[in-house]
């Protein structure tokens, strides 16, 4: 089983939906990441988590958030689809500073989201 | 504020052939990490190599070898006689403070 799991693989939705796509993750990594890839903008960041508690907005947060559910699990929702949202998204997560994994990212395996 | 550069958007090459890819990035910090990742058609993205900004020395893996040079700020990347499984789009990333930053991609097309 992978390590990092992204639900769904695929989805098409149209605009002014409400969307949520879902991460979890085995590795039993604090730190979470959500990514938008685009092509020739490589990824970016959209939110952040280093713990719990504890949420950040990355470069390109606007018309998103995410929840924290557990250690284990980081959802993104975007409230009212547009198309420019149309993306691959993807989720990470990384160990703290200090160890021989440091800020090494793992990644899933992408959600491709379509809005028309 | 931090940013990578990869300048060069697509190579083709040849099988066979050696093929470098170039990262150039800017940071204020005087500790951080570069990283390469690949992203091969399926879309995953697979870990290449981690350097920390205090390790100058340069790294063979097989095929793949990084020059990291702070003086100039760059980190390249160069695939040895490549083969058709090389085809994928290449990332640098820069991290600091637990974020990475990611640069465009370079699209890398080995032909047989």
């Amino acid at each position: 089983d992978a390590d990092v799991t992204q639900t769904p693989r695929n989805r098409i939705t149209k605009t002014g939906k409400r969307i949520m796509l879902e991460c979890s993750q085995t590795k039993g990594h604090d730190r979470m990441y959500w990514y938008r890839q685009d092509p020739g903008l490589g990824l970016r960041l959209i939110y952040y988590s280093f713990d719990v508690k504890d949420i950040n907005k990355g470069e390109i947060s606007d018309g998103y958030s995410v929840s924290r559910q557990a250690q284990a699990k980081f959802s993104l929702s975007l409230e009212s689809a547009i198309p420019n949202q149309t993306a691959l998204y993807f989720c990470a997560t990384s160990e703290p500073p200090g160890g021989q994994g440091n800020e090494k990212l793992f990644f899933g395996s992408g959600t491709q989201l379509s809005v028309l | 504020a931090q940013k990578v550069t990869q300048a060069q958007t697509e190579i083709s090459v040849v099988e066979k052939e050696d093929v470098t890819l170039d990262c150039v990035y800017e940071t204020r910090d005087t500790t951080y990490y570069l990283f390469w990742y690949k992203q091969p058609p399926s879309g995953e993205l697979v870990f290449l190599i981690r350097r920390n900004s205090f390790d100058e020395q340069n790294e063979i893996s097989g095929r793949y070898s990084w020059n990291f040079q702070k003086s100039t700020s760059s980190f390249n990347f160069t695939i040895t006689a490549s083969q058709v499984v090389d085809s994928a789009v290449y990332f640098c990333a820069l991290s600091e403070q637990g974020k990475l930053q990611f640069g465009a991609g370079t699209q890398v097309v080995v032909t047989p």
